[in-house]
């Protein structure tokens, strides 16, 4: 079946450095989303990439969908504690209408 | 701003017995869905229900699930003769066709 694969599965930086989370999909993707679950919490949504080599940016955090569709990234500029928690990206695959398959996610913890 | 609700929050069941959890959609979505999340790791797809009827499920989604949408705003996941290893936290979520997934707080099932 689908894999979605997330890397690092942990990273801890200290307030101000920077950090990207990296998403590889076993299959080719129609579109990825990204959520955000906060310790304790349920996934949010932040954003859905859908074209090939697409770049998205919400102030601090930039997202970018691979030329194969295949892989994802989420970078975030100047960390703040605020940014702790568990960041998923979530592929649907081409052909399926609703399934989405959430990858392993990437922890990130975040210290003054 | 409209939000996913999901009852009860923490539901405490005996091996072999029987649950219900519930979810209401946000009205005016389309796409209903089940996830599960086992503690610490990434959130698994259930099934997606759309036009009164199943639209997707995954492996995990066999004989001992089932879900229905008994009126105009209830959505239900029922999980028969429960095993220990069904302990997770239950989440809904709700779309419309093609976008972004609004999850519920979830319902933590434990089964001793």
């Amino acid at each position: 079946g689908q894999q979605v694969m997330q890397i690092p599965q942990y990273q801890h930086v200290q307030e101000g450095e920077d950090f990207t989370t990296y998403c590889n999909s076993s299959t080719t993707l129609s579109n990825i989303q990204w959520y955000k679950q906060r310790p304790g919490g349920h996934p949010v949504f932040l954003i859905q990439l859908v074209k090939s080599g697409e770049v998205k940016k919400q102030k601090r955090l930039t997202f970018q969908f691979g030329e194969a569709k295949k892989n994802s990234s989420l970078h975030i500029t100047a960390t703040q504690t605020t940014d702790v928690g568990t960041y998923f990206c979530a592929g649907r695959r081409t052909g399926t209408a609703s399934k989405l398959t959430f990858g392993t996610g990437t922890r990130l913890q975040v210290t003054l | 701003e409209p939000e996913v609700t999901q009852t009860p929050s923490h539901q405490v069941t005996q091996m072999g017995q029987e649950v219900i959890l519930r979810c209401v959609p946000i009205s005016n979505h389309l796409y209903f869905y089940w996830y599960r999340q086992i503690l610490g790791q990434k959130v698994e797809f259930l099934v997606s229900f759309y036009n009164n009827e199943i639209s997707e499920k995954s492996e995990i989604f066999d004989d001992q699930f089932s879900v229905e949408r008994p009126d105009g705003s209830n959505f239900t996941l029922k999980i028969r003769s429960t095993k220990l290893e069904d302990s997770a936290m239950y989440f809904c979520a709700s779309s419309y066709p093609s976008g972004e997934q609004y999850f519920g707080p979830g319902t933590r099932l434990t089964v001793t």
